[in-house]
C-alpha cells in the first residue's frame, strides 16, 4: 500500500500567519491527492482535489501544491475556523490511505 | 444536499457481530461508489472497504477482509456494513462517505459518523 507521511504532526500558529503541511508519498500518485480537514468531533470535509482543485465554496486563502512526490497545503492568512487537523489521502489505487494528520493549533 | 445518516454503532463483545447501515439522500444512490472509513479514538482516519456504484465490485482493506462486509440497497438508498469476528481494534468511528461522480476514490461527502466499541 502507499504510504503517505504528513509533516509536522502538530503546528501552533496564529491568527494571520501563513502556513504549510507537508505530504510525502511512498511511490508516486499522479496528481490524486486530496486534503481534508477536519474539526473535533466532526467529520472530515473535502477541501482540495487532484492537488490544488479547491471543493465549491472553499476559501481561497487554501491552496495547494507539488513537486515529484511531495504535496503542500499552504493556508494563507490564518483565520480562527482553520484551527484543525488536516490530512491527506491518495487514490491512485486501492487501497486508500490518508497521511497521519496535521494538528493545527492556536498559538 | 447530499446526507449521509449513519445507526447501528454500539457497545459489542469481542468474536460478536455488528451491523451498520447509512441511509442516502440528495443525489443518486444508484450511480454512486460508497465507502466506509473509520478512525479509532485519538486517532487518524483508515479507509475500510469500497462498494461499487451498482454493488458488482468491492475491495476492503486488509485489516477487515474476510470479516467485515459491504452492500447496498438501491431500493431504499442503504448501505450497509456487517461486521463480524469483532476485535478490540474494531473500536472506531464508522464514517460512510460518498464517493465523487468522476473521480474513484476521491471522498466528497461523509456522514457523521457511529461509533462502534468492541468491549467485554
Amino acid at each position: 500500500a502507499i504510504q503517505l507521511t504528513q509533516s509536522p504532526s502538530s503546528l501552533s500558529a496564529s491568527v494571520g500567519d501563513r502556513v504549510t503541511i507537508t505530504c510525502r508519498a511512498s511511490q508516486g500518485v499522479s496528481s490524486a491527492l486530496a486534503w481534508y480537514q477536519q474539526k473535533p468531533g466532526k467529520a472530515p470535509e473535502l477541501l482540495i482535489y487532484d492537488v490544488f482543485n479547491l471543493k465549491s465554496g472553499v476559501p481561497s486563502r487554501f491552496s495547494g501544491y507539488m513537486s515529484g512526490t511531495d504535496f503542500t497545503l499552504a493556508i494563507s492568512s490564518l483565520q480562527p475556523e482553520d484551527f484543525a487537523t488536516y490530512y491527506c489521502q491518495h487514490f491512485t489505487i486501492y487501497p486508500l490511505t490518508f497521511g497521519q494528520g496535521t494538528r493545527l493549533e492556536i498559538k | 444536499q447530499v446526507k449521509l445518516v449513519e445507526s447501528g454503532g454500539g457497545v459489542v463483545q469481542p468474536g460478536k457481530s455488528l451491523r451498520l447501515s447509512c441511509a442516502a439522500s440528495g443525489f443518486t444512490f444508484s450511480n454512486t461508489g460508497m465507502h466506509w472509513v473509520r478512525q479509532a479514538p485519538g486517532k487518524g482516519l483508515e479507509w475500510v472497504a469500497v462498494i461499487s456504484f451498482n454493488g458488482g465490485h468491492k475491495v476492503y482493506a486488509d485489516s477487515v477482509k474476510g470479516r467485515f462486509t459491504m452492500s447496498r440497497d438501491t431500493s431504499n438508498n442503504t448501505l450497509y456494513l456487517q461486521m463480524n469476528s469483532l476485535r478490540a481494534e474494531d473500536t472506531a468511528v464508522y464514517y460512510c462517505a460518498k464517493n465523487d461522480d468522476v473521480r474513484d476514490g476521491l471522498i466528497d461527502y461523509w456522514g457523521q459518523g457511529t461509533l462502534v466499541t468492541v468491549s467485554s
